[in-house]
């Protein structure tokens, strides 16, 4: 049972840096979304998908870009990394009556 | 506008007694849902409970229920007979619109602090 799969787990970028947050699921959910949950905060929305090749913008969106090529996978792209970044990030998906969330365990980013 | 409110920042129990974490929502959407999770220190959000904006009656998972209260917009999590595991920071979040297809938003989070 693999779930929800987020990589890396760790990851250190310098400023100006891009990179990819990989997200992945195995439960055929149409549902996926990306969270930022900074020291002592709740989780901020970033982007979502209700399907593949549908995405729309959170709370937080700017700085990130997404897309949904497959039902499976989620990337969350990082396109110039900036320290206000720093934060652990969430991918999480929804059974299709969307009563449940099933989150990955999380990539802990720092942009130094 | 904040839509999940938290105002509990911290909560003291002690072990074997009940708690209420409480939690209220804004949302004009006629259907909606209100999750909880729990996020113990190693990090990782754990589904506790769900109640849908139709549903009747309140929610129950074991130690969990819900209390539901749709006039005051509030959706309470009742933790009964408190375990140390049960130390951690807890969330309210809500889904607006149906299906999985809508944002789903979370509250700042209440830390829960089990006592011996």
């Amino acid at each position: 049972n693999a779930g929800v799969t987020q990589t890396p787990k760790f990851q250190v970028l310098k400023t100006g840096q891009s990179m990819t947050l990989q997200c992945a699921q195995d439960m055929n959910h149409e549902y996926m979304s990306w969270y930022r949950q900074d020291p002592g905060m709740g989780l901020r929305l970033i982007h979502y998908s209700v399907g593949a090749g549908i995405t729309d913008q959170g709370e937080v969106p700017n700085g990130y870009n997404v897309s949904r090529s497959t039902t499976e996978d989620f990337p969350l792209r990082l396109l110039s990394a900036a320290p206000s970044q720093t934060s652990v990030y969430f991918c999480a998906s929804s059974t299709p009556q969307g009563t449940e969330a099933f989150f990955g365990q999380g990539t802990r980013l720092t942009v130094v | 506008a904040q839509k999940i409110t938290q105002t509990q920042p911290g909560m003291f129990v002690q072990e074997k007694e009940a708690v209420t974490l409480d939690c209220t929502y804004d949302t004009s959407d006629p259907s909606y849902g209100l999750f909880w999770y729990k996020q113990p220190s190693s990090g990782e959000m754990i589904f506790l409970i769900y109640q849908g904006s139709y549903d009747q009656q309140n929610a129950t998972e074991g130690r969990y229920s819900l209390n539901f209260q749709k006039a005051r917009k509030s959706a309470n999590l009742v933790i009964s007979a408190s375990q140390l595991g049960d130390s951690a920071m807890y969330f309210c979040a809500m889904r607006e619109g149906q299906g999985g297809g809508f944002k789903t938003i979370f509250g700042a989070g209440t830390r829960l602090f089990v006592k011996a």
